[in-house]
């Protein structure tokens, strides 16, 4: 079956860069495009960016000048990495399968990473 | 953009039905039938219930049931069992443009 995980840092230091890495299993890594999400403590979702096998990222308006997405098809990997972190960055990450332009929602998502921003 | 509302708990009795709002706008969902639901439970991954404003994955129990309504998006449980207490939280394509995707505030479903 599908599986997704994440992984990189639980502590990234303010100002620094956090990056992480979702490996993806058991499905046609070339056929889909791919989501990062994530959630503060005790708060709602946020849909970060997007990108296909292929490249062509799509990210928030909101995170877009932090944001970088990038992938590796070798490895069935793709990558996140946020400039300039602030506390308001610590949350839980998760990667998903994001079925784009033929119905718009995530049907396999990891089992998500904290990543705290502190010094 | 701004998150799409929902209300920030409902609760029911086991047997019965509960409703949970999405409201959101013309720019989101009032234009596109691509509107998704998840539920997540405590210390969990969120998981797709409803795609496409009503369609349900394979697996998903025919007790959830999505529907929309100009900008406001539905999701309904029937026959409410204690599993169902969760978060649930609606998702809407946004148009390209924007941020593409927009999700809601979360709903607390409690089953007394």
């Amino acid at each position: 079956q599908v599986q997704l995980q994440e992984s990189g840092p639980g502590l990234v230091t303010p100002s620094e860069t956090l990056s992480l890495t979702c490996t993806v299993s058991g499905a046609s890594f070339s056929t889909y495009s791919w989501s990062w999400i994530r959630q503060p403590a005790g708060g709602g979702l946020e849909w970060i960016g997007r990108i296909y096998s292929h490249g062509d990222p799509t990210y928030n308006s909101s995170l877009k000048s932090r944001v970088t997405m990038s992938v590796d098809t070798s490895k069935k990997q793709f990558s996140l990495k946020v400039t300039s972190v602030t506390a308001a960055d610590t949350a839980v990450y998760y990667c998903a399968r994001d079925i784009y332009g033929s119905g718009s929602y995530f049907d396999y998502w990891g089992q998500g990473t904290l990543v705290t921003v502190s010094s | 953009q701004s998150a799409l509302t929902q209300p920030a708990s409902v609760s029911g009795s086991p047997g019965q039905s509960i409703t949970i709002s999405c409201t959101g706008t013309s720019s989101d969902i009032g234009t596109f039938n691509l509107v998704s639901w998840y539920q997540q439970h405590p210390g969990k991954a969120p998981k797709l219930i409803v795609s496409e404003v009503s369609k349900r994955p394979s697996g998903v129990s025919d007790r959830f049931s999505g529907s929309k309504s100009g900008n406001t998006a539905s999701l309904t449980i029937s026959g409410l069992q204690p599993e169902d207490e969760a978060d649930y939280y609606c998702c809407s394509y946004a148009g390209r443009t924007t941020l593409a995707y927009v999700f809601g505030t979360g709903t607390t479903v409690a089953v007394l």
